[in-house]
């Protein structure tokens, strides 16, 4: 099946912690995105990468980092510096030809 | 930052109602996109109306766009249970080819 696939599905933390989160899409597409979603509110762009081996940051890029070190993968850390990391986390990814965006079932991770 | 405000926050209708929501933004765009979530998924791609269009349909879905208000509207037409969600506007601009999400619209469709 071809789709975009986010693991694990829940994440627990404990403050202090640096955990990674990880994208993977079979869709052959260049561009590929990382969102935080916190409830109740619409989606914040953290980084993003229109190419292997390219990233540029979001708007809330600060305490996260990215690699885009093949196609199909796009992993995203939450490092310790991220003073609230508790949200939901959305991958996405674009193919060259469109404007859309094709999304994963998210990351809920939770700092205990 | 959010470009894309929607309007309302929420909105509780019966089934076979219509559903109406508005997103309203502040710089120019190249296209809008409506985007769908269930509770605790991914979001997922319903309609692109480019700046240069003024309405377009899919299937129970209309969108119009004013560019010179800046603003969308998406109209679901005979709401179903299954139409339960929230709803997103997302703008973009061709510079940097990234989309800036609204707050979005959480629709309740009650049997």
């Amino acid at each position: 099946d071809g789709g975009i696939t986010q693991s694990p599905k829940y994440l627990f933390r404990k403050e202090g912690q640096n955990v990674t989160l990880s994208c993977e899409q079979n869709l052959n597409h260049d561009a590929m995105y990382w969102y935080r979603q916190d409830p109740g509110q619409g989606l914040r762009l953290i980084y993003y990468s229109q190419i292997v081996n390219d990233f540029q940051k979001g708007d809330i890029a600060e305490g996260y980092s990215v690699s885009r070190e093949k196609k199909e993968s796009f992993p995203l850390t939450v490092t310790s510096a991220q003073k609230n990391p508790t949200a939901f986390y959305l991958c996405a990814s674009r193919g060259a030809a469109t404007d859309t965006q094709y999304f994963g079932p998210g990351t809920r991770l939770t700092v205990l | 930052s959010q470009q894309g405000e929607e309007d309302p926050q929420a909105l509780s209708i019966q089934e076979g109602e219509n559903a109406t929501m508005n997103c309203s933004y502040k710089t120019s765009i190249n296209n809008l996109q409506w985007y769908r979530q269930n509770s605790g998924r991914g979001l997922v791609h319903l309609i692109l109306i480019r700046s240069n269009e003024r309405e377009k349909h899919s299937g129970r879905l209309r969108v119009t766009l004013d560019t010179s208000k800046k603003s969308s509207s998406l109209l679901i037409t005979a709401s179903r249970a299954a139409d339960t969600a929230s709803y997103f506007c997302a703008t973009h601009k061709a510079a940097g080819n990234k989309l800036t999400f609204g707050g979005g619209t959480r629709v309740l469709v009650k049997p």
